[in-house]
């Protein structure tokens, strides 16, 4: 069945550090990627997100890569802050209401 | 704009019993979700619906039960809670932008133990 794989489950990084998270993703027909924070205690947040027709976006210090031949997807946050820690879901779509969701990654960044 | 809100908070069960998650929404979104999230695991589709009186079962939806009377409430309802049902549930929704996929917002959570 369609399943979308998220590594690692766990991040460590110094305040200042980048951190990369990956995932890969089953379905080919697959055409919409978001990304969410969820911090304690709250639901998921959209942060950032990508459409097939794109390899790379970027918002400030993060940014999304696409590469629809591997089907794998990554996350990238640049100069991490004590407030980026949190656990982070990646999703792969292929029509609005069926979204398939990582396993989440719990990022530390330690000050 | 509240986004999407959800009751209560927390809530503890005893097996056996019901009760009524409340979530609502203010952003006129059509498509409304429901999903839980259990530990270290990714969130699982309850159940969707794509408009008022329109519900449809997504990938876990025994033991539950959904309602969409209005465009902006979207209940979810346990009949006879079962300690497989502790979990954290989070109602999500959407607007149709015309594209196949659109980004979904999600309230706060409502964490449910069954004892």
């Amino acid at each position: 069945g369609e399943n979308v794989e998220q590594h690692p489950s766990t991040l460590s990084v110094q305040e200042g550090d980048s951190a990369v998270i990956k995932c890969t993703y089953s379905d080919s027909a697959s055409n919409y990627f978001p990304w969410y924070k969820q911090e304690l205690g709250k639901g998921p947040q959209l942060i950032i997100d990508i459409r097939s027709n794109v390899g790379e976006k970027k918002d400030q210090r993060i940014a999304v890569t696409l590469n629809k031949t591997a089907k794998h997807f990554s996350l990238h946050i640049t100069e991490t802050q004590p407030e980026d820690s949190a656990v982070y879901f990646c999703a792969a779509s292929k029509v609005t209401y069926k979204y398939i969701f990582g396993t989440g990654t719990r990022l530390k960044v330690l000050a | 704009n509240a986004g999407v809100t959800q009751t209560p908070k927390f809530r503890i069960l005893k097996i056996g019993q019901s009760m009524t998650l409340q979530c609502t929404q203010d952003m006129n979104h059509n498509y409304m979700y429901w999903y839980r999230q259990d530990p270290g695991m990714g969130l699982k589709l309850i159940y969707y619906s794509v408009g008022a009186g329109i519900t449809d079962k997504g990938e876990v939806p025994n033991g539950y039960n959904v309602s969409r009377s209005t465009t902006e409430d979207f209940p979810l309802r346990l009949e006879l809670a079962a300690p497989s049902q502790t979990s954290v549930y989070f109602c999500a929704s959407s607007y149709p932008t015309g594209t196949t996929t659109d980004t979904q917002y999600f309230g706060p959570g409502t964490r449910l133990t069954v004892l």
